[in-house]
């Protein structure tokens, strides 16, 4: 069925160190690829994404990567920063019914 | 641009009792979502509107879950009989197009802040 499991659950990393959430899908015709950021008590934000026709995408300090044959997405955020704490859920929207499902989230904590 | 409203933003109610949740999108968006949230987990799809039209409600539980969303703006969600497991957040989103377009920004998903839920 339609799923996306998402990697590691938590991650802690030294600031200015990179930070990198992956996520695997199930629909090979998944054609978009959203991230986003959500803070504590507040509303998930869209940070960036990626449509399946493209392998990489570059938006300052954070970047996603799509390996359509692998099915596999990845989220880098490099020179962490402390305001990049939070919780981030990749989604992939399947095709078949133009639903959007989220994975089930990476608390990332960075250590001052 | 007045952002996704949703209201009331906490209910705390006793279970067995009834609890409705509205949405206003953001204008012009006619893609309509309701997700359910638990804590640490993603937001989990309940239902999808094209308009006033419910295109995906397979993982509303029907039983005690309801939703409308009349003239294709304005979206309601009631529970009836609340249960202790019904305690999320229930978030509502909206975004401009049921598919990806030509647009940049087509499919991006603007979520409200969230009606918190306790059932006690």
């Amino acid at each position: 069925g339609e799923n996306v499991e998402q990697h590691p659950s938590t991650l802690s990393v030294q600031e200015g160190d990179s930070a990198v959430i992956k996520c695997t899908y199930s629909d090979s015709a998944s054609n978009y690829f959203p991230w986003y950021k959500q803070e504590l008590g507040k509303r998930p934000q869209l940070i960036i994404d990626i449509r399946s026709n493209v392998g990489e995408k570059k938006d300052q300090r954070i970047a996603v990567t799509l390996n359509k044959t692998a099915k596999h997405f990845s989220l880098h955020i490099t020179e962490t920063q402390p305001e990049d704490s939070a919780v981030y859920f990749c989604a992939a929207r399947y095709s078949s019914a133009s639903k959007i499902i989220f994975g089930s989230g990476t608390r990332l904590s960075i250590r001052p | 641009e007045a952002g996704v409203v949703q209201s009331p933003r906490y209910k705390i109610i006793e279970k067995k009792q009834p609890v409705a949740f509205w949405c206003n999108p953001i204008s012009g968006h006619n893609t309509l979502y309701w997700y359910l949230q638990n804590l640490g987990q993603g937001p989990e799809l309940l239902i999808r509107y094209e308009n006033e039209e419910a295109v995906d409600d397979s993982q509303l539980p029907k039983d005690r879950f309801s939703a409308e969303r009349l003239k294709g703006v304005d979206s309601t969600l009631k529970i009836q009989p609340a249960e202790l497991g019904d305690s999320a957040v229930y978030l509502c989103a909206s975004s401009r197009a049921g598919h990806l377009g030509s647009g940049r920004n087509t499919g991006e998903l603007f979520f409200g802040e969230g009606s918190r839920l306790t059932v006690l």
